[in-house]
């Protein structure tokens, strides 16, 4: 049972490249989500997904998307990388709505 | 909004020192709230967590928290740290009937002296 897994751990990216960050759980968790964390400012929700095919935005959703085909995968993509968005990203999934989050170890993404 | 305010962004303490770490929300409803911790170059763990009953939780390696909801605090505790505590530290909150995505607070920085 190796949790909640993310690939991959560091990545640098010029401007404008796209990438996909990958999340897998084996969980059989129905909800998932993705954050990303800055020094000093905590962890914020990018995205969240309730369910295969169902995703909806967070708080800071602009300049990436998610899909959810499958329960286990939930990719991250950022299509146009900006500087704004160098930043450690976590997916995270539980079981229900209220019930506890677990991480992934996080991916680190520096954008030049 | 909800939001989560945690008071300091570091705290140094020797070994064996109480510990003590800050963290108010607000939200006027019913919560779930949480203590997560991050050791140095490793993925947030949950430490503890209160969804209802015995506002005084305990947690994993000597935590406990308690939820005082008239002040709208979930305070971290420890008696005598260890160096292994050096970590940092993460109250976050969901909404009772939110979709569950948890509003973090900033963090604090717990480094502890040998």
């Amino acid at each position: 049972n190796a949790g909640v897994t993310q690939t991959p751990k560091f990545r640098i990216l010029k401007i404008g490249q796209s990438m996909t960050l990958q999340c897998t759980q084996d969980m059989n968790h129905n909800y998932m989500y993705w954050y990303r964390q800055d020094p000093g400012m905590g962890l914020k929700l990018i995205y969240y997904s309730v369910g295969a095919g169902i995703t909806d935005k967070g708080e800071v959703p602009n300049g990436y998307n998610v899909s959810r085909s499958t329960t286990e995968d939930f990719p991250l993509r950022l299509e146009l990388a900006a500087p704004s968005q160098t930043s450690v990203y976590f997916c995270a999934s539980s079981l229900d709505v209220q019930e506890t989050q677990y991480f992934g170890p996080g991916t680190r993404l520096l954008v030049l | 909004a909800q939001s989560v305010s945690q008071h300091n962004h570091h705290v140094i303490l020797s070994e064996a020192a109480s510990l003590e770490l800050g963290c108010n929300y607000s939200y006027g409803g019913t919560v779930n709230l949480f203590w997560y911790v991050q050791y140095p170059g490793q993925h947030l763990q949950l430490l503890l967590k209160y969804f209802s009953g015995d506002p005084l939780v305990k947690g994993i390696k000597g935590f406990e928290a308690e939820f005082i909801k008239s002040k709208f605090s979930f305070n971290l505790r420890k008696p005598s740290v260890q160096w292994s505590d050096t970590a940092e530290y993460f109250c976050a909150v969901n909404a009772k009937g939110s979709q569950g995505n948890l509003i973090f607070g900033k963090g604090t920085k717990l480094s502890v002296k040998p």
